[in-house]
């Protein structure tokens, strides 16, 4: 399979702790995106990160690229509750046809 | 804020029954794909297209079957559903590169 791994699986912390999740991929990239998928809803884009970038912010979330690891990783800062939800990462081969899901990190913030 | 819509959000047949979940966006997008998700999964693409009557299947097999008549428009339709479909069905589209954009989804039930 081309999907990526994501880890860990499921993730617990305290609310104001940061939260960081990382993601393993196989092909070569054009970008590797990040995205939010509350319970039973679609998926919400949040970030892109494109193959010649190292790092990248937006707003909470900062997401570094390692492509010579082929791996990712995702750090929401100062959690809230509301940052409850899955995370799942998208590659999108240089081949150009398709995207790849991770496994998902399931994001538990406690109150 | 994503332009594409999926009907019906929840639908719960009995085995045998024909169905279509409807999927439409209003961006132009040429590519469209259907994913897969059992709740807490991972996401299989099992359709996508590249445009007007261009279909293909994805990564993981699937009963069901698409059409792409009108850009905007990628239905999938299961001829006679079974228990082993129930699960939640996710349309998207894109223009690659760049972001891919979910519907809600649609949960489907087979009892």
């Amino acid at each position: 399979s081309q999907q990526g791994e994501e880890d860990p699986q499921a993730l617990s912390i305290q609310e104001g702790e940061n939260a960081t999740m990382n993601c393993s991929y196989k092909t070569s990239i054009n970008n590797l995106q990040w995205y939010r998928q509350n319970s039973g809803r679609g998926l919400v884009h949040l970030i892109l990160i494109r193959s010649n970038e190292r790092e990248k912010h937006s707003g909470r979330l900062r997401v570094t690229l390692d492509t010579s690891k082929k791996s990712s990783s995702l750090l929401i800062t100062a959690s809230r509750a509301a940052d409850t939800a899955s995370y799942f990462c998208a590659t999108e081969p240089n081949t150009g046809n398709q995207f790849y899901f991770g496994t998902g990190t399931s994001l538990t913030v406690i109150p | 804020e994503a332009d594409i819509y999926q009907t019906p959000r929840y639908l719960v047949i009995g085995t045998g029954k024909k169905i279509t979940l409807e999927c439409s966006q209003t961006m132009g997008h040429d590519k469209m794909y259907w994913y897969q998700q059992d709740p807490g999964m991972e996401l299989h693409l099992i359709h996508y297209s590249y445009g007007v009557n261009s279909t293909e299947k994805g990564d993981l097999s699937s009963e069901s079957t698409v059409s792409r008549i009108r850009t905007e428009h990628f239905p999938l339709t299961l001829e006679s559903a079974r228990p082993s479909h129930t699960s939640q069905y996710l349309c998207a589209s894109s223009e690659l590169p760049g972001t891919i954009y979910f519907g809600e989804g649609s949960w489907l039930t087979v009892v």
